[in-house]
């Protein structure tokens, strides 16, 4: 069975420092991994996607995301955190069976502090 | 602009009342979802579908029925059955390939009072 965690409940991390959000998954076949986030009260939104090619993909608002096989992990990044990235994070990962479900973590809440 | 609508933004349902919640796209995508979000659970499938006139369940279809008798529509109503119905509900589509992301809608918070 598909599966995908992302291991830390909250992540802070200071204005104009890198941040990172951990997710490491469990598939079978070549995984199709997301990254979303969800500001209060919202729906999520589109961050970026890995499908195949380079282990480095970039995405919206400056995010990026490192596609680690050995390790199972698609860890999201960005180099200088604004205040504003202050909200929830899910990854994702596409079942690629035939079935086309999508797969959640439980989110990872981001606090940027000023 | 192309999107998902969902109504309404709040919802409040009194014991033993079935309710509707309401989730229509113009993006013209095959697919569409149903989630309900939890604090600390992230997101559980209740139901998708892949083509008007079919739906399957997901992980937690008891107590919610839905149809899709156009493209654009997919309508999701909670029933009395549903025990513990207080929650974000979140509906989705996407093209009908593993490739593709999802458009969330802005969701529907329900309450029971």
């Amino acid at each position: 069975a598909q599966s995908v965690a992302q291991p830390e409940d909250q992540v802070k991390v200071a204005e104009g420092n890198p941040l990172t959000v951990k997710c490491t998954y469990s598939v079978s076949g070549n995984p199709y991994l997301f990254w979303y986030v969800q500001y209060p009260n919202r729906g999520l939104q589109f961050l970026l996607k890995y499908i195949t090619g380079d282990n480095l993909v970039k995405g919206s608002y400056g995010f990026e995301a490192e596609f680690n096989k050995s390790q199972t992990s698609f860890h999201l990044k960005k180099p200088s955190a604004l205040v504003s990235d202050s909200a929830l994070y899910f990854c994702a990962v596409r079942d690629n069976t035939g079935g086309f479900k999508t797969i959640f973590g439980a989110g990872t809440r981001l606090f940027v502090k000023a | 602009d192309g999107g998902i609508t969902q109504s309404p933004k709040y919802l409040f349902r009194k014991e033993g009342q079935n309710v509707t919640l309401s989730c229509e796209q113009n993006l013209n995508h095959d697919a569409m979802y149903w989630y309900r979000q939890d604090p600390g659970q992230g997101l559980r499938l209740i139901y998708y579908s892949q083509i008007v006139n079919d739906f399957q369940k997901g992980d937690i279809a008891e107590g919610y029925s839905v149809s899709r008798e156009k493209k654009e529509s997919f309508p999701l109503t909670v029933t009395s059955a549903q025990k513990n119905p207080t929650a974000f509900y979140l509906c989705a589509s996407s093209i009908d390939q593993p490739a593709s992301g999802y458009t969330f809608g802005s969701g529907t918070r329900l309450t029971v009072v």
